[in-house]
């Protein structure tokens, strides 16, 4: 369908455990981009693919966070245990390709670190 | 690295009154995007703009690219409670690369 589905919709997790995120981008949909929105407003770049490669990771703290978009699965994004700070909506979005500007975003994820 | 700016932060406008946010990024874009987030919502394209000095309109919607391909604005006539949100401008320095998004200008309209 015409939407990217991010599951779950909420995750709450206490300090110190993992969190793992998961992004289905549109079907045909060749890029798919991560970002973090913290208080309410601001967007943080994370990573992008261009279908299973990584295209850019210059935004993804190298430490605890991962992120994989493999063939035939969804994309995902792992915390390793998380901090306080990690309290986000994470979105996923994705693209056609590289000429197509419309980017489509999820719904996101609201992670909550207790 | 690249910084995109963007002003006001909030804006409270009366229904019919007109608004406008403005977008400042410290290098030269190959593009920029603007995006609607609705409370609780996620971003909506709403349009992207390549050519210096471009014009684009959708409706009460006016987007325009300043000549140095630098700066950006959203002009809203005649708001609607249908307009509230947060616009965000997104800059890109490279046509397959990240876009930096700025913080954003959260408009509420009074009926």
């Amino acid at each position: 369908g015409e939407e990217v589905a991010q599951t779950p919709k909420h995750l709450v997790r206490g300090e110190g455990q993992k969190a793992k995120l998961y992004c289905a981008p549109i079907k045909g949909h060749s890029y798919v981009f991560w970002y973090q929105q913290v208080l309410k407003n601001e967007f943080k770049f994370l990573i992008s693919f261009q279908n299973e490669n990584v295209f850019d990771e210059t935004g993804m703290p190298k430490e605890r966070f991962s992120a994989k978009c493999l063939p035939n699965s969804p994309c995902s994004l792992e915390i390793q245990a998380t901090k306080l700070e990690d309290s986000a909506v994470y979105f996923c979005a994705s693209r056609v390709d590289s000429n197509t500007p419309k980017a489509f975003f999820g719904q996101g994820t609201r992670l909550t670190v207790v | 690295g690249q910084q995109v700016m963007q002003i006001p932060q909030y804006q409270h406008v009366q229904e019919g009154e007109d608004f406008t946010t403005y977008c400042n990024s410290s290098t030269t874009l190959s593009n920029i995007q603007w995006y609607k987030q609705r409370p609780g919502g996620h971003p909506v394209f709403l349009i992207q703009l390549v050519k210096s000095g471009e014009v684009k309109k959708q409706k009460r919607l006016t987007f325009q690219f300043g000549e140095a391909k630098k700066n950006s604005s959203l002009h809203i006539t005649a708001t609607q409670t249908t307009d509230v949100g947060t616009y965000f401008c997104a800059g890109k320095n490279t046509n397959a690369g990240k876009s930096t998004f700025g913080d954003g200008t959260t408009l509420t309209v009074k009926p």
